[in-house]
């Protein structure tokens, strides 16, 4: 069976710091991988997807950036941390891109 | 401007009463999610429904697909506590390339 791993679960960083979060997907080959990013009362908003090594898709202009160094894992990160990249983190997986999104656990970042 | 609409944004009920969740939006959806999400964990998906017209139902839960494809209901029948956490909807609008749109969400309190 599939599973997704996101670590760590939560992140308190201070500003102008650097930034790292990392997705591993097991049980299969070759998955279109997300990262998404949740604040308080606002829905879901899509940072970046990849639909293979090295292949990296941003939504929208930001801090952030990511990374896809191998099939199954895919990094989110930042240079420098700023107050309003506060948010829980979602990393997510599927195997089409019209498909249903298996989500991990999220990251709860803090940046004070 | 959100895309999609949900509503109400907070539902607070005691055990056993009844209740709609609602997603709307001006554009036509190709398919539309719903995902319901527990505090410090990520979305899970609880149904999909592409046909306008298209009823779903997964036990109490109730998934209404309007006949334009513009909206859909979530009904839950006899709410129980275990039935509390972040309702989220998430759809396909084809005005914008079949992009993934997550609504705010809905949380929902059940009381015993």
């Amino acid at each position: 069976s599939q599973t997704i791993h996101q670590w760590p679960a939560t992140l308190v960083q201070p500003v102008g710091s650097p930034l790292s979060l990392e997705c591993t997907v097991e049980g299969t080959s070759n998955p279109n991988l997300y990262w998404y990013r949740q604040a308080a009362g606002r829905g879901l908003q899509l940072l970046f997807y990849s639909v293979g090594i090295g292949q990296i898709s941003s939504e929208v202009p930001q801090n952030l950036s990511a990374s896809r160094p191998q099939d199954r894992q895919f990094i989110l990160s930042s240079k420098k941390l700023l107050l309003s990249d506060s948010g829980f983190y979602l990393c997510a997986w599927n195997r089409d891109r019209y498909e249903k999104l298996f989500f991990g656990s999220g990251t709860q970042l803090s940046v004070l | 401007t959100q895309l999609l609409e949900q509503s109400p944004q907070f539902l607070s009920i005691q055990e056993g009463e009844n209740l709609t969740v609602y997603c709307n939006s001006s554009s036509v959806f190709s398919s539309l999610q719903w995902y319901r999400q527990e505090p410090g964990e990520g979305p899970v998906l609880l149904v999909t429904v592409v046909t306008g017209g298209e009823v779903k139902k997964l036990k109490r839960l109730t998934f209404q697909f309007g006949d334009a494809r513009k909206d859909s209901s979530l009904h839950i029948t006899a709410a129980q506590p275990g039935d509390t956490g972040l309702y989220l909807c998430a759809g396909r609008l084809m005005e914008y390339g079949n992009k993934l749109v997550f609504g705010a969400g809905t949380i929902l309190r059940v009381k015993s």
